[in-house]
């Protein structure tokens, strides 16, 4: 079974801080996905990685970065945390080499940021 | 146009009935179709994948799709109340990695 861990269930950071989110894979796949999901607005693309050290920009990259210095680790990190980034965040990953690309999600991070 | 588009519900339906989510797409270049089930406050779970026009069978679960129509559909027999979820609907591209998903259909099964 595909397992995807996230470094946290609930998160509570105050505006101005710096916010790293980790993801774990241990089906060594080679694709990882960061969104987030808000009412309403459903889940939204924030960065997405291929392989080791390469990132593409998803449909709301801004105040976002991301980090992928190994196969198994996908992070995001708030440069600066704003009230407008509280959402529940959502890593995934998928293999490309099984031709199907289903994507397997992590349980979520739920951020608040007062 | 939304790429992928889904009713947002909610799908009421009884204990026992068929319940029939319906998704339809733009992209004709799409290869392939996913269907997850997202509990409230959880995260999506897959439920199975389609890619060739016809129907795909898992237990209670059939996938449906018909490219020429563009829409793919999901059959739930002998509903439960424990499927009362949003059923989420997500398309690829050929060449891409990213899916597209659809802002989901919220199920309710009375019972």
């Amino acid at each position: 079974d595909v397992k995807v861990t996230q470094s946290s269930r609930y998160l509570v950071k105050r505006t101005g801080e710096k916010v790293f989110l980790e993801c774990v894979q241990d089906m060594d796949h080679e694709n990882m996905f960061w969104y987030r999901q808000d009412p309403g607005l459903g889940l939204r693309l924030i960065y997405f990685s291929y392989d080791v050290k390469m990132k593409e920009k998803g449909d709301i990259p801004e105040g976002y970065s991301v980090s992928r210095e190994k196969k198994e680790r996908f992070s995001l990190i708030l440069e600066s945390a704003s009230t407008n980034q509280t959402s529940m965040y959502l890593c995934a990953s998928s293999s490309r080499t099984s031709g199907s690309y289903e994507q397997y999600f992590g349980p979520g991070t739920r951020l608040t940021v007062t | 146009q939304k790429e992928v588009e889904q009713n947002s519900g909610p799908l009421s339906v009884p204990e026992g009935a068929i319940a029939s989510l319906n998704c339809t797409y733009s992209d004709r270049g799409s290869q392939s179709f996913f269907w997850y089930r997202q509990y409230s406050g959880k995260s999506p779970e897959l439920i199975m994948f389609i890619y060739s026009n016809g129907d795909k069978e898992d237990g209670r679960f059939t996938a449906q799709l018909n490219k020429a129509s563009q829409y793919v559909s999901l059959l739930i027999r002998d509903s439960q109340p424990s499927d009362s979820a949003t059923y989420l609907c997500a398309v690829r591209s050929n060449s891409s990695y990213k899916l597209i998903f659809g802002s989901g259909t919220r199920l309710l099964v009375r019972p």
